[in-house]
């Protein structure tokens, strides 16, 4: 049974680097990860999406590890405005789609 | 501006009563999803549409219905069937091409129903 899990909460402080982790199993070698920013009463917000190895862009690193059983969002210097609940996504067999459960990240000054 | 667009922002009904959530899309998508989210977890799909006049459903369908008429629009009936249908309900919208899931989503509509 395909299924999406990642730590409920995390706290961090201004300036340090934050690591979320998402355990996806059964992932297909053609399924995407898809890292999600949401702030409370908003749709999320696309961060990064990748499927295999690593991924940068402008705000996010995604690290995808060659078993592909998990996956690492990484926020390089955070601050107080990345407080936030974060969502992976993933892809399961194309056309399945199931969310994680959300971490709730908490930047304190 | 292209985006995606739900209204009302806030809805309240009583039970019994049908109720349609609307979504809009100019963002030139294929697809369309509606989700809902429950306090402190995560979404639920509802209902998808890859193509005009084609939707299938989700996790989570009974008790909803949506039509697809126009490529841009996407509307969610909430029926009274639906147990406990008080929620924060998500719309999002992707292209078919070579990034299928990066879903853009609208700004959400709370439902309340007493």
């Amino acid at each position: 049974l395909a299924k999406t899990t990642q730590p409920i909460s995390m706290d961090s402080y201004e300036g340090q680097e934050v690591n979320i982790t998402c355990s996806h199993n059964n992932i297909a070698t053609n399924d995407y990860i898809t890292w999600y920013q949401q702030f409370p009463s908003q749709g999320p917000r696309f961060i990064i999406q990748g499927y295999k190895t690593k991924v940068t862009n402008e705000v996010a690193s995604l690290f995808i590890p060659a078993d592909r059983k998990s996956s690492t969002l990484s926020l390089p210097r955070v601050s107080l405005s990345d407080t936030a609940v974060y969502y992976c996504l993933v892809s399961y067999n194309t056309d399945k789609l199931i969310f994680g459960t959300g971490t709730r990240l908490q930047v304190f000054p | 501006d292209g985006g995606i667009t739900q209204s009302p922002k806030y809805l309240f009904r009583k039970e019994g009563q049908n109720v349609t959530l609307s979504c809009e899309q100019n963002l030139n998508h294929d697809a369309m999803y509606w989700y809902r989210q429950d306090p402190g977890q995560g979404l639920r799909l509802i209902y998808y549409s890859q193509i005009v006049n084609d939707f299938q459903k989700g996790d989570i369908a009974e008790g909803y219905s949506v039509s697809r008429e126009k490529k841009e629009s996407f509307p969610l009936t909430v029926t009274s069937a639906q147990k406990n249908p008080t929620a924060f309900y998500l719309c999002a919208s992707s292209t078919s091409d070579r990034t299928p899931y990066e879903q853009y989503f609208g700004p959400g509509t709370r439902l309340t129903v007493t």
